[in-house]
């Protein structure tokens, strides 16, 4: 059975400053890992996805994530922080089936001016 | 592009009523997801289906049950609506394995959302 845990419920910075939002998981299998983003009261936008094909991950909006099979992490990462930003995110893994879709709790991005 | 297409937008119910959230997807995706989202929390899965036929329960189906007739219709059904049903409820779709590469990480689509309330 596969889990995902989002180390951190807020993060705050300032607008430029980087971002680092934290994301273990657990697989039986060859994890499918994703991040999306949630802004309020909107729906669901994929911000980029791990497809095994090379450990850094770019998405959209700048962000990027780094699969860390060692340490079962895939953590998201900005170097600078826009006041856009501000939202939920959330690391969300698959099994190697594609079957079961886990969420994490997500991690709520405030960005100060 | 219609996508996925949820049904109804907001809905409030009593206590011991039932009712059936609709989902449509005209991707032909096989998989599809019902979550639900509580104020907040992330996505619980309630269940999923990977085709036509086929249902599994995800993490949280207590009080749920669907049924996946065709490809594109995936409905859940609460038959006695209790306050901590009150939530928002996402269903999406995604294409499962085709046996191409990066079939497994093909991304999901959400639909707007239904936001339920139980009292």
């Amino acid at each position: 059975a596969q889990s995902v845990t989002q180390l951190d419920s807020h993060v705050s910075v300032s607008e430029g400053t980087p971002v680092l939002l934290r994301c273990n998981y657990s697989s039986s299998y060859s994890p499918s890992l994703f991040w999306y983003v949630q802004h309020p009261n909107k729906g669901l936008q994929l911000l980029l996805k791990y497809t095994s094909a090379a450990t850094l991950v770019k998405g959209i909006n700048g962000f990027e994530a780094e699969f860390k099979k060692s340490e079962t992490s895939f953590h998201l990462t900005k170097p600078s922080a826009h006041m856009s930003d501000a939202a939920e995110y959330f690391c969300v893994v698959s099994d190697g089936g594609g079957f079961k879709t886990i969420f994490g709790a997500g991690t709520r991005l405030f960005v100060k001016a | 592009n219609a996508g996925v297409t949820q049904t109804p937008k907001f809905r409030i119910l009593k206590i011991g009523q039932s009712m059936t959230l609709q989902c449509t997807q005209d991707m032909n995706h096989n998989y599809m997801y019902w979550y639900r989202q509580d104020p907040g929390m992330g996505l619980k899965l309630i269940y999923y289906s990977v085709g036509a036929g086929i249902t599994d329960k995800g993490e949280v189906p207590n009080g749920y049950n669907v049924s996946r007739s065709t490809t594109e219709d995936f409905p859940l059904r609460l038959e006695l609506a209790a306050p901590s049903q009150t939530s928002v409820y996402f269903c999406a779709s995604r294409q499962g394995p085709t046996g191409g590469s990066g079939s497994y990480n093909s991304p999901l689509h959400f639909g707007n959302g239904t936001r339920l309330t139980v009292t």
